[in-house]
């Protein structure tokens, strides 16, 4: 089992849309939780952390599950411009390595 | 940007060869973590670099091997390439080993015919 799974998409809705990503990790002893954004050819970027008690930016609004292991990112009122890959991406506790583990990336495609 | 760099951009080698990438970290960060991403994969975890010393590792062979220097600046060398090494080779730099933003460069492709 991987250790960071995700929907690979992709995800092709209209400009406007709600869309949903989901992402499940398999160690519970994660401590942090992110999702990071990837454009074409381009590096990850950081788009948001994730806290249990859930948080929104903007259009983009993240939670986190501890007891089921699962992470989402809602994206409201989704453009153009929104149209990357989203890579869920988990860091084991304190006292490691900051080792990020990254999940496959949900692919997003947004449309006229 | 973030202010991390890597170098070359793009790189072409055949099996059997040896390939040295460079990052030079954000100023003030004394942490650099690097990654591999094949095509359509996430990046996968290599091995961290914290004040000179390897501090953390992934599932890769020893032919993959980093240094850092005094200034941080880093470098990937694999050895003895293979068709799978092909991908994206990416940086990211940190103050600490613990905090948790790190900032990627841009990346150096590699393809290894």
């Amino acid at each position: 089992r991987k250790e960071v799974e995700q929907d690979p998409g992709p995800f092709n809705v209209p400009e406007g849309a709600t869309v949903a990503f989901n992402c499940t990790y398999s160690n519970s002893a994660s401590q942090s939780f992110f999702w990071y954004r990837q454009d074409c050819r381009k590096e990850p970027k950081l788009l948001m952390s994730v806290y249990s008690s859930g948080n929104e930016d903007g259009r983009f609004t993240a939670q986190l599950n501890r007891a089921s292991q699962y992470i989402s990112l809602l994206i409201r009122d989704s453009k153009l411009s929104d149209s990357a890959t989203y890579l869920c991406v988990v860091k084991p506790g304190t006292g490691t390595a900051s080792k990020l583990t990254f999940g496959t990336g949900t692919r997003l495609q947004v449309t006229l | 940007e973030t202010g991390v760099t890597q170098s070359p951009t793009h790189l072409i080698k055949t099996r059997g060869q040896q390939v040295t990438l460079r990052c030079s970290s954000q100023s003030g960060h004394n942490t650099v973590s690097w990654y591999q991403q094949a095509l359509g994969q996430g990046p996968q975890f290599i091995f961290q670099y914290y004040r000179e010393e390897e501090n953390g590792r992934g599932n890769f062979p020893p032919r993959f091997s980093g240094l850092q220097f005094p200034n941080y600046s880093s470098e990937l060398n694999v050895n003895a390439l293979e068709l799978d090494d092909s991908a994206l080779y990416l940086c990211a730099s940190s103050l600490g080993t613990v905090q948790e933003t790190q900032y990627f460069g841009p990346g150096t492709r590699l393809l290894v015919l």
